[in-house]
């Protein structure tokens, strides 16, 4: 079966852009899962739709938001983008919680 | 914020021989996670591990659970140069919440 969709690969935009990255999870997963990944902190949770509600979020600012369509496809949106949103952006999706996520092969943000 | 730390950050052995990875935390988890991720991918599922000390094998890679469900341990057997990538534990509280830990990031030299 097709794994987790994250388009696109690569993106370079300027600081104060605002940029959205998509996320198609497994068919059949209704939890689609976002993380930040960068070598200082790690992976961070962004946030977690579950039936196109947010039913968990991070410590990300306001800036970063997301929403999950009746399809279960995924969508984030950064605004007003820093320098310090460069990272490998993953979209992980899951059956539910507690089953083990399956990720995607991220898109990689770079700020300038 | 709660962490889950791994030790060691860094490892680099040669083919063949052994190695143990460890996560540990103050928390106490319903289950734990271990990934594996190549360069360029995101983490790939390795186990899940549910019951304190509980141990999975997955080849040459033996999983252990802490009895009080607070750490658990990754150890490789004669390790292959297949073997390198960054390992992840993510410990997962109540239904919803994921804490991933610090990173391993293990080179196996042929």
């Amino acid at each position: 079966k097709a794994g987790v969709t994250q388009t696109p690969r690569y993106l370079i935009k300027t600081r104060g852009q605002q940029v959205t990255l998509s996320c198609s999870p497994i068919s059949g997963h209704r939890s689609v899962s976002w993380y930040q990944q960068t070598p200082g902190q790690g992976l961070q949770f962004l946030f977690e739709y579950f039936s196109e509600t947010q039913r968990n979020k991070g410590n990300f600012p306001g800036r970063f938001s997301g929403r999950q369509f009746s399809n279960s496809r995924s969508e984030m949106n950064v605004s007003t983008l820093e320098l310090g949103d460069s990272a490998l952006y993953l979209c992980a999706s899951s059956l539910d919680l507690g089953y083990g996520y399956t990720f995607g092969s991220g898109t990689r943000l770079t700020v300038v | 914020t709660q962490l889950l730390e791994q030790s060691p950050q860094f490892l680099s052995i040669q083919e063949g021989e052994n190695l143990t990875v460890y996560c540990n935390s103050s928390s106490v988890f319903s289950s734990l996670q271990w990934y594996r991720q190549e360069p360029g991918e995101g983490p790939v599922l390795l186990v899940t591990v549910v019951t304190g000390g509980e141990v999975k094998k997955l080849k040459r890679l033996t999983f252990q659970f802490g009895d009080a469900r607070k750490d658990s341990s990754l150890h490789i057997t004669a390790a292959q140069p297949g073997d390198t990538g960054l390992y992840l534990c993510a410990g997962v509280k109540g239904t919803y919440k994921y804490i991933f830990g610090t990173g391993t990031r293990l080179k196996v030299l042929a």
